[in-house]
């Protein structure tokens, strides 16, 4: 199993700032999750973040938006940056070694004015 | 895209009853996993289920998958306060790689 410390766990920003959630892992691991769970919806992949290597985005979501870094097996970041109030959400950040189990942080709640 | 749709989206019963919740979803799967939101925190696996078994169970939670039909359907028995949550389900498709898809979720109240 893992344990996953994100950080922070919730935060009201103003438009147009960036705000970066850290995800800690008492482990390493190879593969790094990073969701969006927008209100009252199901989550979004939004990248996978492998040490090492630039980040994976899926479509709808691009780099410049959301910027990660992945600088060892235990730990990643992700900006989210010149916010705007569509970007309110629930933003989880998961690791799992395989498909079959994934282990998710306790989430950052981002309300942005 | 392979999101799954769960049903209901809401579902509210008393303490002691059986809830069913439901996941359709679009493509094949390699298995179908069910997790649990606990007030928009993060989610917690429940049980996971392969594409070539047709029921599990785990304590109190019973998992069927219809690959024919595409759905799966997660009954809690003996249902209690604690089990509020919203439910998902998850599904890892054939083609590789460590991508889950999530469905769209059942919030189950369990009323006192």
């Amino acid at each position: 199993s893992a344990v996953i410390s994100q950080k922070p766990s919730r935060d009201i920003c103003q438009r147009g700032t960036s705000l970066t959630i850290q995800c800690q892992v008492d482990s390493q691991v190879t593969m790094m999750f990073w969701y969006r769970q927008q209100p009252g919806q199901s989550l979004t992949l939004i990248a996978t973040a492998n040490q090492g290597s630039e980040a994976t985005y899926e479509s709808g979501f691009v780099i410049d938006k959301f910027p990660i870094s992945r600088p060892n097996l235990t730990f990643s970041t992700l900006t989210v940056s010149n916010m705007s109030p569509e970007d309110s959400s629930i933003y989880l950040c998961s690791v799992g070694e395989s498909r079959e189990k994934l282990f998710f942080g306790s989430g950052t709640q981002l309300s942005v004015l | 895209s392979q999101q799954g749709e769960e049903d209901p989206q809401a579902l509210s019963i008393q303490e002691g009853e059986n809830a069913t919740m439901n996941c359709s979803y679009k493509t094949s799967i390699n298995n179908l996993q069910w997790y649990r939101q606990n007030s928009g925190r993060g989610l917690v696996h429940l049980i996971l289920i392969r594409s070539n078994e047709r029921e599990k169970h785990s304590g109190r939670l019973r998992v069927t998958l219809d690959t024919s039909k595409k759905s799966s359907s997660l009954l809690i028995t003996a249902s209690r306060a604690a089990d509020t949550a919203s439910y998902f389900c998850a599904t890892a498709g054939t083609g590789g790689g460590n991508k889950l898809t999530f469905g769209t979720g059942t919030q189950l109240k369990v009323e006192l």
